[in-house]
């Protein structure tokens, strides 16, 4: 079963805008992870964030988690053409030893 | 440094080969996942490996899938035989797992066609 759900599913945008995107799951977890996804490639680790840490920055790119609404969001700011591409949030479950469950994504398009 | 080497890339064969696809993780990392992505069904994690020995295996679809990760630097997934709805991307990862927190480095993928 998912255990992460991304909205909204698709996002378009133009370049300078921020975007944001959300993340929920279901059960406790060990750490949420956000990935990127550029097409026809593998995925590529952006960020994590503990169970324990409600806020994480890392250049353009400002994670949250909230726990208690066993919710996570992405903001990406002043967004690129570069930007393009699929984003996934994962969660690594209390109750597994590394297993992640991947959300469906959210397609972002980033118009020159 | 060398990131997570998947072979081959694309794969076209028919239904009823059987096909085998291959992965080495990074050198140092202890843990390796198959995954199989589609559009339907997304990303789903198809079995995953600690230290050479498979964890588990409950995502694997059905017995004509296997998995073997004889050594660290070496795994294959094989489907014997194939049929039309295997066609999907494939992707390894492989992490370090001293703790938990720990991000997955993943290939660029195998994509899987069935004829």
């Amino acid at each position: 079963s998912q255990q992460g759900e991304e909205d909204p599913q698709a996002l378009s945008i133009q370049e300078g805008e921020n975007a944001t995107m959300n993340c929920s799951y279901k059960t406790s977890i060990n750490n949420l992870q956000w990935y990127r996804q550029n097409s026809g490639r593998g995925l590529v680790h952006l960020i994590l964030i503990r169970s324990n840490e409600r806020e994480k920055h890392s250049g353009r790119l400002r994670v949250t988690l909230d726990t208690s609404k066993k919710s996570s969001s992405l903001l990406i700011t002043a967004s690129r053409a570069a930007d393009t591409a699929s984003y996934f949030c994962a969660t690594d479950r209390s109750s597994n030893t590394g297993k992640l469950i991947f959300g469906q994504g959210t397609t972002l398009q980033v118009k020159p | 440094d060398a990131g997570v080497i998947q072979s081959p890339r694309h794969e076209v064969t028919e239904m009823g080969q059987e096909v085998t696809l291959r992965c080495k993780p990074i050198s140092g990392h202890n843990s390796l996942f198959w995954y199989r992505q589609t559009m339907m069904r997304g990303l789903e994690l198809l079995i995953y490996f600690n230290n050479n020995v498979p964890i588990d295996d409950s995502g694997m679809p059905e017995d004509r899938f296997s998995a073997k990760m004889p050594n660290a630097s070496f795994s294959t997934l094989k489907i014997q035989p194939s049929e039309p709805r295997d066609s999907a991307v494939y992707f390894c990862a492989s992490s370090f797992r001293a703790d938990y927190n720990q991000p997955q480095h993943f290939g660029d993928g195998t994509r899987l066609s069935i004829l």
